[in-house]
């Protein structure tokens, strides 16, 4: 167990529809990233975020956001859905500064 | 940006063979390389780092090189077992706010 969790663990869903992906990092990890990894794919960086402010920005659609609450916990919000957007969502956390991510277990999202 | 390019993409080896996986970066900035491993259908994990002030660092049956000059970097995993079966990633970083992640080699260790 890494120490990062997410929610909800598998989520199925139409085109068109919007969903929200959330993640509780490590304590005391302050940086939040979020990635998409579609079928047999590599790790595609979406977004990071350092104590609540946006640090980076990777392949992320326009119709993706995210955000980082005060107490740290971050939310991937996918809207207009599309089939292509089926994919396993990993958030990680990190300590500052280029240092190991710890990967949630992942949110298998299925767009019908 | 980072590039980060890593081969081979699927790699099979004889148990207690070793097996190498290369990756080059582009941005002779990045200062921090992790290597993953991600078992099916689960989380990647860290198996081993290295910084950019160090040229390798080992860890049991695990090594890691880096080449500053050349931009490429390479994982040795020694006396594969099929346990070692999995998919590993390489990545590259500089400050920390963004990774940049290899595609991925698919190891394969046959009994």
């Amino acid at each position: 167990d890494s120490g990062v969790t997410q929610t909800p663990k598998h989520l199925i869903t139409a085109t068109g529809q919007r969903v929200t992906l959330r993640c509780s990092p490590r304590s005391g990890d302050l940086s939040v990233y979020w990635y998409q990894q579609s079928l047999d794919q590599g790790l595609q960086f979406l977004i990071q975020y350092y104590n609540g402010e946006e640090r980076a920005k990777g392949n992320i659609l326009e119709r993706f956001s995210a955000q980082q609450f005060p107490d740290l916990h971050s939310e991937l919000n996918l809207s207009s859905l599309e089939l292509g957007d089926s994919a396993l969502y990993f958030c990680a956390s990190s300590l500052a500064g280029p240092n190991e991510q710890f990967f949630g277990p992942g949110t298998r999202l299925t767009v019908l | 940006g980072e590039n980060v390019e890593q081969h081979p993409s699927t790699l099979s080896v004889q148990e207690g063979d070793s097996a190498v996986i290369k990756c080059t970066y582009s941005d002779s900035a990045s200062n921090y390389f992790p290597w993953y491993k991600q078992e099916l259908g689960k989380r990647p994990q860290l198996i081993i780092d290295i910084r950019s002030n160090v040229g390798e660092k080992k860890d049991q049956r695990i090594a890691v090189t880096l080449n500053k000059t050349a931009k490429h970097f390479s994982l040795h995993i020694t006396e594969t077992q099929p346990e070692d079966s999995a998919v590993y990633f390489c990545a590259a970083s500089n400050t920390g706010n963004q990774f940049y992640f290899g595609t991925g080699t698919s190891l394969t260790v046959i009994p």
